[in-house]
């Protein structure tokens, strides 16, 4: 199976909460991340988690980790348009580069 | 401040030609690295420099994708000869601490070969 998986697709309406899923198969994880990419620009790193936390949050933006299932999420309060995106989760251990999932497009109904 | 810029931001060649991409990191970031998405796929790791230095090159496809970073300022990706399966969009990351937490992605270049 894949090393990082998550959704394709998640429609949510405007002003509700999203909540983006994400699992992961390295328990060796240190760090967790959401990346977002909005059309034509380059990845934006949103938040990112110690594997030692189960929760961060940051303004709208709530992460929690179960690190017994290896399941991150990303919840959005208050969901605008400006939030839709394709939602990287990622991951690292210690100094090496990123695992990435395939992404999360994340569709805004008015 | 500029963030990671990298040329060109589109390239389509055709298989069996050359291509190069190139990456300017922020200043005074001596970690830069190089993904690549395949189309339907994740974001694949390639490499890690940390000044000039190779720090890790396990994600490299094949010995036609050669990695530079002459001073340790900007990189350059060569794909000598291009085949079809190297159609994606190129990412270059820098970060100025070992490691990715603080890494800045560039817009990417999408590299199309026909």
């Amino acid at each position: 199976g894949e090393d990082v998986e998550q959704s394709l697709f998640l429609s949510v309406r405007e002003g509700d909460s999203s909540v983006i899923n994400c699992t992961y198969t390295d328990s060796s994880s240190t760090y967790l991340y959401w990346y977002k990419q909005e059309p034509g620009a380059g990845l934006q790193l949103l938040t990112y988690i110690f594997s030692n936390m189960d929760m961060k949050q940051d303004q709208r933006l709530t992460v929690l980790l179960n690190k017994k299932d290896k399941h991150l999420s990303l919840r959005i309060a208050d969901t605008q348009t400006g939030d839709s995106a394709i939602y990287f989760c990622a991951e690292s251990i210690l100094a090496d580069g990123l695992t990435f999932g395939k992404g999360t497009h994340l569709i805004i109904q008015p | 401040e500029a963030g990671v810029t990298q040329f060109p931001s589109h390239s389509v060649i055709e298989k069996g030609q050359t291509v190069t991409l190139r990456c300017d990191p922020i200043s005074g970031h001596d970690n830069l690295y190089w993904y690549r998405r395949v189309m339907g796929k994740e974001i694949k790791f390639l490499l890690h420099f940390v000044k000039e230095s190779k720090q890790d090159e396990s994600g490299m496809p094949n010995n036609r994708f050669l990695a530079e970073r002459t001073g340790g300022t900007y990189s350059t990706l060569k794909v000598q000869p291009a085949e079809l399966e190297d159609s994606g969009v190129y990412f270059c990351a820098s970060s100025q601490v070992w490691g990715s937490t603080e890494a800045f992605f560039g817009q990417g270049t999408r590299l199309t070969v026909v």
